[in-house]
C-alpha cells in the first residue's frame, strides 16, 4: 500500500489560487469517491477540509474546493490568505476498510 | 463536543512494545457509524494510517504493520488501544487517535497526538 503522491511544496501570493494534486491508483483514488483533505499547522492535529472528494464541512471557507479526475484528486484554494499557510494531506479509502494518505504538501503564502 | 485523548508512555526501548490508549469523551464509542483509528506521523514526515477498530472489535490494519499491530476496544471504559511490538527507531512518531466516518472514510475528529520516542 504505497502513499498517494503529492507535490512536496506549492506557493502563491495572497489573493491568488493554488491547486494541490494527489495521485493514486485505480485501487484507491480512482476506484472510490472517498477522498478527503486535511490541513495541518505546525504542532497541531490535522483538520478536515474536504470529504467525499468535494464536500466542505461546516466552518470551512468556500475558498477551499475539491475535485477528482481518474486517479488524481485535487484541492484548490482560491483567494489565498496568510492563515492558509500549512501542510496539506490527501487521504483515500483503499478498499478492505483501509486508508492511505498522501505524503503531504507544504503551502507557502508569499 | 467529542474529544479524544491519547495516553501512554512517551518512551519505548528498541525491540520492546509500545502501548497507547485513546479515551473518548463527549460521545459513545459504541456506535455503528464510526471506526476508531490510529494514525502516526514521524517527526517532519507525513501521516500514516496504522489501523482501525469497530466497536464490535473488528480490526483492520495497515498491511506493512499487520504483523506487529494489535488494536482492542473497551466499550465499558469508552476507550480503544494500540499495541505495537518489536519497535525500532522508525516507529518514533506522534501517534494520533481519530474517529473515522464509516460511510465515507474520512477523519472528522482527531486527538491532540502523543509523541512516542523509541530509544535505548
Amino acid at each position: 500500500q504505497s502513499a498517494l503522491t503529492q507535490p512536496r511544496s506549492v506557493s502563491g501570493s495572497p489573493g491568488q489560487s493554488v491547486t494541490i494534486s494527489c495521485t493514486g491508483t485505480n485501487s484507491n483514488v480512482g476506484d472510490y469517491n472517498f477522498v478527503s483533505w486535511y490541513q495541518q499547522h505546525p504542532g497541531k492535529a490535522p483538520k478536515l477540509m474536504i470529504s467525499d472528494v468535494t464536500k466542505r464541512p461546516s466552518g470551512v471557507p468556500d475558498r477551499f474546493s475539491g475535485s477528482k479526475s481518474g486517479n488524481t484528486a485535487s484541492l484548490t484554494i482560491s483567494g489565498l490568505q496568510a492563515e492558509d499557510e500549512a501542510d496539506y494531506y490527501c487521504c483515500s479509502y483503499a478498499g478492505s476498510y483501509t486508508l492511505v494518505f498522501g505524503g503531504g504538501t507544504k503551502l507557502t503564502v508569499l | 463536543q467529542l474529544q479524544l485523548q491519547e495516553s501512554g508512555p512517551g518512551l519505548a526501548k528498541p525491540s520492546e512494545t509500545l502501548s497507547l490508549t485513546c479515551t473518548v469523551s463527549g460521545g459513545s464509542i459504541s456506535t455503528s457509524s464510526y471506526y476508531w483509528s490510529w494514525i502516526r506521523q514521524p517527526p517532519g514526515k507525513g501521516l500514516e494510517w496504522i489501523g482501525s477498530i469497530y466497536y464490535s472489535g473488528a480490526t483492520y490494519y495497515h498491511p506493512s504493520l499487520k504483523s506487529r499491530v494489535t488494536m482492542s476496544v473497551d466499550t465499558s471504559k469508552n476507550h480503544f488501544s494500540l499495541i505495537l511490538t518489536s519497535v525500532t527507531a522508525a516507529d518514533t512518531a506522534v501517534y494520533y487517535c481519530a474517529r473515522v466516518q464509516k460511510s465515507s472514510d474520512f477523519v472528522d475528529y482527531w486527538g491532540q497526538g502523543t509523541l512516542v520516542t523509541v530509544s535505548s
